[in-house]
């Protein structure tokens, strides 16, 4: 049973580029948030999506945007990029529920 | 100030040392409380998850909710190296607007020396 997969794992971009980064939730799962970990910090809250809607969202500028698919997977997306945007950048899945979540490993990326 | 307080170590402990984790947070609505592992390049893994105040065991840990001091702990007895990791609290409030959004402390580094 495949758990979180993210995907890439490591990508380096430019100031000023626009990102996308991708998220497969565990099976069975049907909701996905995304959390932004700087190096020696706790995961920040960016969003979350269910049924293909955001559905609460954390304090990142608009810059930051995402959908769901239909089957579930999910998108980040970073326009402008900024060095301060330079993390770790992890998505997780549940079954409605808040307390089943499951984290991936992370897309670590860095604006140089 | 930040919501949830943490002490971000290193915390060096002998194997088979109890190991003493602890976050203090100021948002009185939080009720939900959970502690996450993550080792070097993974994700966050949950370990505990606590509703409310009280006490929880499972196995060699333990996660203590004391809501009037806004204080909670993780106790991990017997120590294995294989527990060095970044210990990690996390809490929600039950608020619908709260609904998914978790606020994790700093994280705590553990090692834990054979």
């Amino acid at each position: 049973d495949a758990g979180v997969t993210q995907s890439p794992t490591h990508l380096i971009k430019t100031r000023g580029q626009q990102v996308t980064l991708r998220c497969s939730p565990k099976s069975g799962h049907d909701t996905v948030s995304w959390y932004q970990q700087a190096l020696g910090q706790g995961p920040q809250f960016i969003f979350q999506y269910y049924e293909e809607e955001e559905r609460q969202r954390g304090n990142f500028p608009d810059r930051f945007s995402g959908h769901q698919f239909p089957n579930y997977s999910s998108e980040l997306n970073v326009n402008a990029l900024l060095l301060g945007d330079s993390a770790l950048y992890l998505c997780a899945s549940s079954f409605r529920t808040l307390r089943s979540l499951h984290f991936g490993n992370g897309t670590r990326l860095t604006v140089t | 100030q930040k919501e949830v307080e943490q002490d971000p170590g290193p915390l060096s402990v002998p194997e088979g040392a109890i190991v003493s984790l602890n976050c203090t947070y100021s948002n009185s609505a939080f009720q939900y409380f959970m502690w996450y592992r993550q080792y070097s390049r993974k994700g966050p893994e949950l370990l505990m998850y606590t509703y409310s105040s009280g006490n929880k065991e499972d196995g060699r840990f333990t996660a203590q909710v004391d809501k009037s001091s806004k204080y909670i702990s993780l106790f991990i007895r017997d120590s294995q190296p294989s527990d060095s990791a970044t210990y990690l609290c996390a809490m929600s409030a039950t608020r619908p607007d709260s609904w998914g959004k978790l606020q994790f402390g700093a994280g705590t580094q553990v090692v834990v020396t054979p």
